[in-house]
């Protein structure tokens, strides 16, 4: 039971590059999220999905696109990085009222 | 006026001292509250959440104060395995609407 995965741990972009980070759970939990966490700032949702096949805009979704690919993966795409797009990210699953997080991907965008 | 506040310390505490972490939330009709611990570099895990009658668990107390909208985090007899930082979660209305605090780093010092 490998809980929350994400993939890569740490990636480096250029400006304008697009990636997609991806997120799996295998705990058949409905709700999925990302959030980012910033120096100085909790932790932010961008984007978070209620069940598979839908998906809604959190606090900060600007310069970003989800996809909830079945109940498992919740993955993430920057279209084009700008460096405020420099964070670490997690992604996180729940049941009830308590949330699991996977162990993040770090993110520079140069 | 920030959601939710938190002193990001740190607080520098001596093995088995008893330390105390506030935090203060601004929305009244805010509706269920935790305490997450991150370890330096990790993800954030579920430590407790807190209710309206309190809870207790080993070590740890969490209370919640309605009236003055703040809850609180408890630790007696801190161990050095308690060094961290602890985050304050606040739900309004759903996962949509989730608010963490910046975290209060506590180091318990030998």
């Amino acid at each position: 039971n490998a809980g929350v995965t994400q993939t890569p741990k740490f990636q480096v972009l250029k400006t304008g590059q697009s990636m997609t980070l991806q997120c799996a759970q295998d705990m058949n939990h409905n709700s999925m999220y990302w959030y980012r966490q910033d120096p100085g700032m909790g932790l932010r949702l961008i984007y978070y999905s209620a069940s598979e096949g839908t998906t809604d805009k959190g606090e900060v979704p600007n310069g970003y696109n989800v996809s909830r690919l079945n109940k498992r993966e919740f993955s993430l795409r920057l279209e084009s990085a700008a460096p405020s797009q420099t964070s670490v990210y997690f992604c996180a699953s729940s049941r009830g009222d308590e949330q699991f997080f996977g162990p993040g991907t770090r993110l520079t965008v140069l | 006026r920030k959601e939710v506040e938190q002193d990001p310390g740190p607080f520098n505490v001596p093995e088995g001292a008893t330390v105390a972490f506030n935090c203060t939330y601004s929305n009244s009709a805010s509706q269920s509250f935790f305490w997450y611990r991150q370890d330096c570099r990790k993800e954030p895990k579920l430590l407790m959440s807190v209710y309206s009658s309190g809870n207790e668990d080993g070590r740890f107390t969490a209370q919640l104060n309605r009236a003055s909208q703040y809850i609180s985090l408890l630790i007696r007899d801190s161990k050095l395995s308690d060094s961290a930082t602890y985050l304050c979660v606040v739900l309004s209305g759903g996962y949509q609407k989730v608010t963490f605090g910046i975290g209060t780093k506590l180091q318990v010092i030998p």
